[in-house]
């Protein structure tokens, strides 16, 4: 059983299309993660949910929206996607305190053209 | 925003070599964690440290945690073209996130 997956893997899109990435957990942890991973391999955290609440919000374009139906789900949708928007974006679990180990998901490579 | 350097970013070595890289910090971290990504995967915890001066092996691979809980150090002896990825330190400080390095691009050549 596949402990942190995203769909889809791949996606290539147009510049100021919508679109949504979904991320599901099944390893029973509280709190879900989204990172985005540049050309240069830094990984940057987005946006934190702890039992469907959000708990971070780093500094990220308003086009990105978070979404947490339930603790075992966290899905985010990009609105008017732009050139810069393209990298991979990873779904992340964990069981929080006291050390926050990540579980990640296999990542999605956006692509906007 | 706590910060780690990892060094160096990019090491290419024959197989059966031995390397180590480094994280570096001038904070303080309640505990530290590495991971390898393979390309086009996700990143994999591999071990994490918590007491300053913790030595913790996984096979081939040695981390060590520094006194000071403010670096580490990851030592692999004899590599094997398996070990190739990014390995990526990350620091906790208690406010429901990581700090991630940069992380250091490991080649090794068979």
């Amino acid at each position: 059983d596949t402990a942190v997956s995203q769909t889809p893997k791949y996606l290539v899109t147009q510049m100021g299309n919508d679109k949504s990435i979904k991320c599901e957990q099944n390893l029973g942890h509280d709190t879900m993660y989204w990172y985005k991973q540049d050309s240069k391999k830094f990984l940057k955290i987005m946006f934190s949910y702890n039992n469907k609440e959000l708990i971070i919000n780093e500094t990220v374009p308003n086009r990105f929206s978070p979404k947490s139906p339930d603790k075992a789900h966290l899905n985010l949708h990009i609105n008017s996607l732009e050139l810069g928007d393209s990298a991979v974006y990873f779904c992340a679990s964990s069981q929080g305190p006291p050390f926050y180990e990540q579980y990640f998901g296999p990542g999605t490579r956006l692509t906007v053209t | 925003t706590q910060l780690l350097e990892q060094s160096p970013q990019f090491l290419s070595i024959q197989e059966g070599e031995n390397l180590t890289v480094y994280c570096n910090s001038s904070s303080v971290f309640s505990s530290l964690q590495w991971y390898r990504q393979e390309p086009g995967e996700g990143p994999v915890l591999l071990v994490t440290v918590v007491t300053g001066g913790e030595v913790k092996k996984l096979k081939r691979l040695t981390f060590q945690f520094g006194d000071a809980r403010k670096d580490s150090s990851l030592h692999i002896t004899a590599a094997q073209p398996g070990d190739t990825g990014l390995y990526l330190c990350a620091g906790a400080h208690g406010n429901n996130r990581l700090a991630f390095g940069k992380g250091n691009q490991v080649v090794v050549i068979p």
